[in-house]
């Protein structure tokens, strides 16, 4: 079946340095996708969201980037603080399937003092 | 703090056994989502309720079923359990079928 980035590999950066979370989609019907951040022993928390009609958006600290050629997702994190450590899933959602979320296998971000 | 709970917060119980994990969606919020998160599965989406009826399915197995109450509460109910089925649970919830998902802290269940 249709997937989102399905390996969790490990981002390590030092504190205040820009960080670069990178996800893959599959499906090209999805057009919402939105970045989780799941800290240990807490359910995923909303980061930032983007529809597919954009190609960037900009939060507090965070931008999404959205390629739809390539099918890529991206979540920078301006200095990068030690509370951004956690695990960051996108995920995606086609609208016209409902609402449910198809979740990537998601990134684990490591602040290093 | 999302405003979605959920009970227990650990369940610990044997194979074949059945239980019944409970969600309670943030005030306002018609649409109750379940999700399973195992360490080789990822995320999973399980199914969906709105305003008491079922809107959508996933990857949920026959052994599992859910319901969402008049008071927009949902209960998942997992029986015959397995090892396989040691998993944390989220609930989420939104206001309609198409807005942001609100996630709760998780049920942790382990089979032995």
């Amino acid at each position: 079946g249709e997937s989102v980035g399905l390996h969790l590999p490990t981002l390590s950066v030092q504190e205040g340095d820009n960080s670069i979370i990178n996800c893959a989609y599959s499906n090209s019907a999805s057009d919402y996708f939105i970045w989780y951040k799941q800290e240990s022993g807490k359910g995923p928390q909303f980061i930032i969201d983007i529809r597919s009609n954009m190609d960037k958006r900009q939060g507090q600290r965070v931008t999404v980037l959205l390629n739809k050629t390539v099918k890529h997702l991206s979540l920078q994190i301006a200095a990068t603080q030690p509370g951004d450590s956690a695990v960051y899933f996108c995920a995606e959602i086609n609208n016209n399937a409902g609402n449910m979320l198809t979740f990537g296998g998601g990134t684990r971000l490591m602040v290093k003092p | 703090d999302s405003g979605v709970t959920q009970t227990p917060k650990h369940l610990i119980t044997a194979t074949g056994q059945r239980v019944t994990l409970r969600c309670s969606p943030r005030s306002g919020d018609l649409s109750v989502y379940w999700y399973q998160q195992s360490l080789d599965q990822g995320l999973q989406f399980l199914i969906q309720y709105y305003n008491g009826e079922e809107r959508a399915k996933g990857n949920i197995l026959e052994r599992f079923s859910a319901q969402q109450f008049p008071d927009l509460h949902s209960e998942l109910n997992l029986s015959s359990l397995e090892l396989g089925d040691s998993a944390l649970y989220f609930c989420a919830s939104s206001v309609d079928r198409y807005n942001e998902q609100f996630f709760g802290p998780g049920t942790r269940l382990t089979v032995l």
